[in-house]
């Protein structure tokens, strides 16, 4: 069984500049999430989708960030314009049950 | 609100040693309880669970946990540590009426040497 995808695995950008994130959960896993992970810390959720629908987008900075699910499969998740703080590791992570599996997650760093 | 500590931001051990690694909790109810361990450029991967039952919880790769409702615990042990445990490891709450939303610890840096 694949586990999550996640691209890119690295990006490096400048301040301003948009950024894009793709994630692919676990065939059959409807719930998906996007945490961001700052540097020695825990993970922090941004957003839950179940299915296509944004069921708790409560931590996502709605000014500059973005996600979509289309199809209840594939998500991406949009930061613009992206800032300094903005760097971090986004996971993303998929669940059938209880279990949540993560992605390797991508790495951003942002000058 | 709900809180997860991890008072050891690092340890270290040497190989074949014992290991605990402390995990408190902040929540009025019963919480669903996890840890997680990411390896250097790794997505996290669940290592054991509790959500009711049996206080003392088996997981994968030799560990276990024990859930000490009066102290609001949940630490994760081994009782011998190989090289390849080396890792960040992760505790994480699971609301009770909300089991999909998971509020992680810092972490606590496992380093093991030889």
């Amino acid at each position: 069984e694949a586990g999550v995808v996640q691209s890119p695995r690295y990006k490096i950008i400048e301040k301003k500049q948009p950024v894009a994130f793709w994630c692919n959960p676990i065939s059959g896993h409807n719930t998906l999430y996007w945490y961001r992970q700052n540097l020695g810390q825990g993970p922090e959720l941004l957003i839950r989708y179940e299915n296509e629908e944004a069921v708790d987008d409560s931590q996502l900075p709605k000014d500059r960030f973005s996600a979509e699910r289309l199809k209840g499969v594939d998500s991406t998740l949009k930061i613009q314009p992206a800032e300094l703080g903005d760097s971090a590791v986004y996971l993303c992570a998929s669940a059938s049950t209880y279990e949540q599996y993560f992605g390797p997650g991508t790495r951003l760093t942002v000058t | 609100a709900q809180s997860v500590t991890q008072p050891d931001i690092h340890i270290t051990v040497s190989e074949g040693a014992s290991l605990e690694l402390r995990c408190n909790y902040s929540y009025g109810a019963t919480p669903y309880l996890f840890w997680y361990v990411q390896s250097p450029g790794q997505g996290l991967q669940l290592l054991l669970k509790y959500f009711s039952g049996d206080t003392l919880v088996q997981g994968i790769k030799g560990f276990e946990a024990e859930f000490k409702r009066s102290q609001s615990s949940f630490n994760l042990r081994k009782p011998s540590v190989h090289w390849s445990d080396a890792a960040e490891y992760f505790c994480a709450v699971g609301l009770s009426y909300n089991t999909d939303k998971l509020i992680f610890g810092t972490g606590t840096r496992l380093q093991v040497f030889p």
